[in-house]
């Protein structure tokens, strides 16, 4: 069926390193995304969002990038930090209320 | 912080019995959407509530109800509860405006234990 999923459940880096988190989507009529943080034991952090007409988007420190052509989004972070150190997933908008539809996550470590 | 508040933070009930999650939304926002999200998954939405009416809902049996008050804050109860209801129970806040819902912001959830 039509859902968000992630490429990797787990992703090491080195601190100061870059990150590339990717995802894939199978529904061609999704408009929006959203990348969050969840740490544990708390409630995902909304990180950035992109519309379907944009091809990137950039934050404090992160991009995420679009590719309609192949149903992909990327989160890149730079100078990865200990404090980047978390579940990272990726979310779709849909359905009449606008809900989110999320993948399994990512875990982010970053090593010392 | 993103001012979306939860309670209680942690939960433990029997199989059978019901219980009454709570959230107040972030000021200004008149939206409260819930979701379950089991150990190492992605949160599953649940319902939304907007104007004090269900908005929309999940793959969830109707055993999952839900409120939102005048202030937006809002209830979600299970009754007849399972071993596989545990979870952890999210709501997030948002605006509503016409056909758009702007970016929903997540509180800390409570963490229901069934046994």
């Amino acid at each position: 069926g039509e859902s968000v999923g992630l490429h990797l459940p787990t992703l090491s880096v080195q601190e100061g390193d870059n990150s590339i988190i990717n995802c894939a989507y199978s529904n061609s009529a999704s408009d929006y995304f959203i990348w969050y943080k969840q740490e544990s034991g708390k409630g995902p952090q909304f990180i950035i969002d992109i519309r379907s007409n944009m091809d990137k988007r950039q934050g404090q420190r992160v991009t995420v990038l679009l590719n309609k052509t192949v149903k992909h989004l990327s989160l890149q972070i730079a100078a990865t930090q200990p404090g980047d150190s978390a579940v990272y997933f990726c979310a779709e908008k849909r359905g009449s209320a606008r809900q989110l539809t999320f993948g399994s996550g990512t875990q982010l470590t970053v090593l010392p | 912080e993103t001012g979306v508040t939860q309670s209680p933070t942690h939960l433990i009930k029997t199989r059978g019995q019901q219980v009454t999650l709570r959230c107040s939304s972030q000021s200004g926002h008149n939206t409260v959407s819930w979701y379950q999200q089991a150990l190492g998954q992605g949160p599953q939405f649940i319902f939304q509530y907007y104007r004090e009416e269900e908005n929309g809902r999940g793959n969830f049996p109707p055993r999952f109800s839900g409120l939102q008050f005048p202030n937006y804050s809002s209830e979600l109860n299970v009754n007849a509860l399972e071993l596989d209801d545990s979870a952890l129970y999210l709501c997030a806040s948002s605006t509503k405006t016409g056909t758009s819902t702007d970016t929903q912001y997540f509180g800390p959830g409570t963490r229901l234990t069934v046994l």
